[in-house]
């Protein structure tokens, strides 16, 4: 089972849709947290932490279930510009500044 | 402005040479990485430093080395023992354990 697992997509949906990405972890001692954004040929950029009480940051909700270990990234009213790959992060050891990289959701926002 | 520079961007090189790409960060983090990513795949650690003058292998070691000589530098050294070195390389620094990483902008190289 790898560390952390995403589903690939891609997802495509309209402008202003929904849209859910669930992403799984096999470490239950897993600390930290993260979604990262990785748009094409572009070194990753962190979107957002996640924390056991969830977290909101303007049309982006992340949520963290621990005891089916697994993290959850909502965005709403989507938008174009939101069209990029999104990475689940973990740290899987909780001893080392040392994060486990998913291989990313693709989106794709269409007209 | 804080940040990570990695260079070049893009880097050719033959077969059997060996090269050395380049990561700078003034953000003042101890915490810094070397990743490997290629086409449609995710990114996986070549090596990583915790403090200046210690680094551990990561989980894709074999036919890379590191220096961390300085807390700002973090050079990565492809050698001709990597087997299949064309990829897109990426640095990244962190502050600490609860922190995500800031990364470079990468550098891309082929081996031709």
């Amino acid at each position: 089972r790898k560390e952390v697992e995403q589903d690939p997509g891609p997802f495509n949906v309209p402008e202003g849709a929904t849209v859910a990405f669930n992403c799984t972890y096999s470490n239950s001692a897993s600390q930290s947290f993260f979604w990262y954004r990785q748009d094409c040929r572009k070194e990753p950029k962190l979107l957002m932490s996640v924390y056991s009480s969830g977290n909101e940051d303007g049309r982006f909700t992340a949520q963290l279930n621990r005891a089916s270990q697994y993290i959850s990234l909502l965005i709403r009213d989507s938008k174009l510009s939101d069209s990029a790959t999104y990475l689940c992060v973990v740290n899987p050891t909780g001893t080392a500044s040392k994060l486990t990289f998913g291989t990313g959701t693709r989106l794709q926002v269409t007209l | 402005d804080g940040g990570i520079t990695q260079s070049p961007k893009y880097l050719f090189r033959k077969e059997g040479q060996n090269v050395t790409l380049s990561c700078e960060q003034n953000l003042n983090h101890d915490a810094m990485y070397w990743y490997r990513q290629d086409p449609g795949q995710g990114l996986r650690l070549i090596y990583y430093s915790q403090i200046v003058n210690d680094f551990q292998k990561g989980d894709i070691a074999e036919g890379y080395s590191v220096s961390r000589e300085k807390k700002e530098s973090f050079p990565l050294t492809v050698t001709s023992a990597q087997k299949n070195p064309t990829a897109f390389y990426l640095c990244a620094s962190s502050p600490g354990q609860r922190y995500g990483y800031t990364f470079g902008s990468g550098t891309r190289l082929t081996i031709v």
